[in-house]
């Protein structure tokens, strides 16, 4: 089956621990992005890629990073410079420039 | 700053009935228009699409577009208590940004 698979779906993060999300999609999509949601509110970018080996800082980029070095890979590590990670992670990919994002299913991040 | 505006609601509408919701855009060159819906605690699931040149009708979802008011609305025919989520607007602006709203609650009442 195609599709978009996020892990873990719930993380915990120690104080000063950076932590990796994961994305992996099958959809040969060209474009992958992060999101931050939190409790009754709207979707956030984080970062965004276009094409392998290159990407883009989004709204709220500070505290976190990213790398594709994969097609199928967009990996959102969370850094202890961000201090306040409670949230819901939502991974998207979408085919071509004009076409609709398509989520995974997410990942909960709290804090310990 | 382009932005995407939607009313959060709560939305109230007896089943079997219908449910319209409006979401307005700044950007005047904005070409694709995207309805979301989200369940509670799941991650947002695409309902449909248009573009700019002409309205969409799926099932029991339309999607107008109102290019000179700069709205495009979702209509939900024949309301099931299944179809309660909250309704995400996404639209693609002229410098090819999404802009996403923050979102519609709608509560359909049996």
């Amino acid at each position: 089956d195609g599709g978009i698979t996020q892990s873990p779906k719930y993380l915990f993060r120690k104080e000063g621990q950076n932590v990796t999300l994961s994305c992996e999609q099958n959809l040969n999509h060209d474009a992958m992005y992060w999101y931050r949601q939190d409790p009754g509110q709207g979707l956030r970018l984080i970062y965004y890629s276009q094409i392998v080996n290159d990407f883009q800082k989004g709204d709220i980029a500070e505290g976190y990073s990213v790398s594709r070095e994969k097609k199928e890979s967009f990996p959102l590590t969370v850094t202890s410079a961000q201090k306040n990670p409670t949230a819901f992670y939502l991974c998207a990919s979408r085919y071509r420039d004009n076409q609709p994002q398509h989520f995974g299913d997410g990942t909960r991040l709290s804090i310990l | 700053q382009k932005e995407v505006e939607q009313n959060s609601g709560p939305l109230s509408v007896p089943e079997g009935a219908i449910a319209s919701l409006n979401c307005t855009y700044s950007d005047r060159g904005s070409q694709s228009f995207f309805w979301y819906r989200q369940y509670s605690g799941k991650s947002p699931e695409l309902i449909m699409f248009i573009y700019s040149n002409g309205d969409k009708e799926d099932g029991r979802f339309t999607a107008q577009l109102n290019k000179a008011s700069q709205y495009v609305s979702l209509l939900i025919r024949d309301s099931q208590p299944s179809d309660s989520a909250t309704y995400l607007c996404a639209v693609r602006s002229s410098n090819y940004q999404l802009i996403w709203g923050a979102g519609t609650k709608l509560i359909i009442k049996p």
